[in-house]
């Protein structure tokens, strides 16, 4: 069945420092790809999405490119932001858009 | 313009006792689901609903009911709650075709003891 992996956490980094955190999905068709973020305490909000394949999503400095060929969508940032510590989820949609499934999360921390 | 709520936001429950958990959506949206949330496993769906009128089960249904009251609002009962269900519950609802993306209610934390 369809699913989602992506990298383990925590991960910390310091201000300014490159983000990446990887992310492949198994998926029978053609889903749509999602990263969202949660802060603590709070619900999932969408961060960026991309629907087809070659597609980049972006958003707040954010960026994932959707990778049919290595099933890829890998979350990027150039320089991440002490208020970019949260925990970032990545996550896919059947074409009928009525099963999602979604990553165990990545917990990123950045320090001053 | 206040999107997913969910009522409670946080509950306490003895083992055998039951709950409803309230969700509601105004964005129009014909999908609603319910995530289970706990630590090192990502969100697990319970049920969801696809229309008025219509629940499905997700990947881990047992031990909870659902029922989608009209296009706005999706109830989760628990008939028996086990401490299994501690856990962080939170609602969705869809965006339709093409882009299907998600929008999440604050979460209900229960507590089962």
């Amino acid at each position: 069945g369809d699913s989602v992996t992506q990298m383990e956490g925590p991960v910390t980094l310091s201000e300014e420092a490159f983000l990446t955190i990887n992310c492949t999905y198994t998926a029978t068709g053609y889903p749509s790809l999602f990263w969202y973020v949660q802060y603590p305490g709070e619900g999932l909000q969408l961060l960026l999405k991309a629907t087809k394949a070659d597609d980049k999503g972006s958003n707040k400095g954010f960026e994932a490119t959707y990778r049919k060929e290595t099933t890829s969508f890998h979350l990027e940032k150039g320089s991440v932001q002490v208020s970019d510590s949260a925990v970032y989820f990545c996550a896919l949609s059947d074409r009928t858009g009525n099963q999602f499934y979604f990553g165990t999360g990545t917990s990123l921390t950045v320090i001053p | 313009n206040a999107g997913v709520t969910q009522t409670p936001k946080f509950q306490v429950l003895k083992t055998g006792q039951s709950m409803t958990l309230q969700c509601a959506q105004d964005m129009n949206h014909n999908s609603m689901y319910w995530y289970r949330q706990d630590p090192g496993m990502g969100l697990r769906l319970i049920y969801y609903s696809a229309s008025e009128g219509t629940t499905d089960k997700g990947e881990v249904p047992n031990g909870y009911n659902v029922s989608r009251l009209n296009k706005r609002e999706f109830s989760l009962r628990l008939e028996s709650a086990a401490p299994s269900q501690t856990s962080v519950y939170f609602c969705a609802s869809t965006r339709d075709s093409p882009s299907y993306e998600q929008y999440f209610g604050p979460g209900t934390r229960l507590t089962v003891t």
